[in-house]
């Protein structure tokens, strides 16, 4: 069985601050990572993907995201936060036998000015 | 490539009538998806095709539901009758597995936002 648990419905940050968006997941075999973006009204955009290979793996927009096996954790973080970065994050899980993914209830990231 | 196409965008219809939405995956990925997405329940996979064979439709919420892929670039999702509560975004994504394994990221359309009145 596999899931993943987004640990923060909504973070708020200031603009140039760190962000840390976490997530845990729970997967019978080894998991294959991802986070996707959505933003208002738009539909929703890979960001960066874990599929065995490096650990710390980095995505677009100056994002990226640790696979940490020993937490069963694959927070995203960027270092400086941006006026665009205010989206909607969904943490998704799955596996080699699977077809499917499986979503987090999403975080919303809010950045203030 | 142009990426996932979906069309229409937007769809406003009265409750009864049949609705269809459609889908356009990119070219040469082998796997089509079709999500709902509502503030209340989330993003939710209704059914999804391989090689243009349903797979798995265990998501399609009732017999109105309805979702066919005549060929490899092209999907439709119908709704026959509509009701108020199918109001929600539909996102179709598309994938390439051809022959490897490990899962393969999704790539989403736009969406078509549906409003049944």
């Amino acid at each position: 069985a596999q899931s993943v648990t987004q640990l923060d419905s909504h973070v708020s940050v200031s603009e140039g601050t760190p962000v840390l968006l976490r997530c845990n997941y729970s997967s019978s075999y080894s998991p294959s990572l991802f986070w996707y973006v959505q933003h208002p009204n738009k539909g929703l955009q890979l960001l960066l993907k874990y599929t065995s290979a490096a650990t710390l793996v980095k995505g677009i927009n100056g994002f990226e995201a640790e696979f940490k096996k020993s937490e069963t954790s694959f927070h995203l973080t960027k270092p400086s936060a941006h006026m665009s970065d205010a989206a909607e994050y969904f943490c998704v899980v799955s596996n080699y036998n699977t077809d499917k993914l499986i979503f987090g209830t999403g975080t919303r990231l809010q950045v203030f000015p | 490539d142009a990426g996932v196409i979906q069309s229409p965008r937007h769809e406003v219809t009265e409750m009864g009538q049949e609705v269809t939405l459609r889908c356009k995956p990119i070219s040469g990925h082998d796997y089509l998806f079709w999500y709902r997405q509502t503030m209340m329940r989330g993003l939710e996979l209704l059914i999804y095709f391989n090689n243009n064979v349903p797979i798995d439709d265990s998501g399609m919420p009732e017999d109105r539901f309805s979702a066919k892929m005549p060929n490899a670039s092209f999907s439709t999702l119908k709704i026959q009758p509509s009701e108020p509560r199918d109001s929600a975004v539909y996102f179709c994504a598309s994938s390439s597995r051809w022959g490897s394994r490990g899962s393969h990221e999704q790539y989403f359309g736009p969406g078509t936002r549906l409003t049944v009145t």
